[in-house]
């Protein structure tokens, strides 16, 4: 089955303990990237990936970094989190071509942070 | 930048009643654009896409959408809603290899 797979699907930790989200699809997708969903706001994208060692910043990457380093796989890591970063995260895969220009995204079932 | 925005927090409707979500885009050039729909603790679904051609776009589940040019708008719309449409929609649009988003409208229908 064609899927993007977060883990874990909730996190509490404290302030200023690293943490790792990680992401893995299995659709051979080149493009990947991370969102942060917020009432009111809707979705923000933090990073995205356009292939396997290149990452570039999406709207809101202060105090995330990510790595990309084989296709399938795209953690999005807090090295140290706030509480203003409790949030819900998802991450999205599409397929090749002009990223998502004129391709559907397929969506990760979320992992729901809180930092305290 | 190019953007969405959705005109309502919330839409409840009957069940067997037509739905309509709003969303106006502010795009330059040739816009392209999504809806989405998030059920309770789940990830987002694509439920249809404007590229180009056709201005009545239609998706997953019996939704369709169309493309009005003059007005800046890209409403969803299901003929006769059923209770279990009751989620979250996104309407949002490329821009720069990122999907931008609109704030989201919950949608409720009752039996």
């Amino acid at each position: 089955e064609a899927q993007v797979t977060q883990n874990p699907r909730y996190l509490i930790t404290v302030t200023g303990k690293k943490l790792t989200v990680t992401c893995s699809q299995n659709m051979n997708h080149e493009y990947m990237s991370w969102y942060r969903q917020d009432p009111g706001l809707g979705l923000r994208q933090i990073y995205y990936s356009m292939n396997v060692e290149v990452t570039d910043k999406g709207d809101v990457p202060e105090g995330y970094k990510v790595s990309r380093k084989e296709k399938r796989n795209f953690p999005l890591i807090l090295e140290s989190p706030s509480p203003n970063q409790t949030s819900l995260y998802f991450c999205a895969s599409s397929p090749p071509g002009r990223g998502l220009y004129d391709t559907e995204a397929f969506f990760g079932q979320g992992t729901r942070l809180t930092v305290v | 930048a190019q953007s969405v925005a959705q005109p309502e927090d919330q839409v409840n409707v009957a069940e067997g009643n037509p739905l309509t979500v709003k969303c106006t885009y502010s795009v330059s050039g040739n816009p392209y654009l999504f809806w989405y729909v998030q059920y309770p603790n789940r990830g987002l679904q694509f439920l249809l896409k404007y590229i180009t051609g056709d201005n009545l776009v239609k998706g997953s589940y019996g939704f369709e959408a169309e493309f009005n040019k003059s007005q800046t708008s890209f409403h969803l719309k299901k003929p006769s809603a059923l209770v279990s449409d009751s989620a979250l929609y996104f309407c949002a649009t490329d821009n720069d290899y990122k999907l931008s988003f609109g704030a989201g409208t919950t949608v409720t229908v009752r039996a």
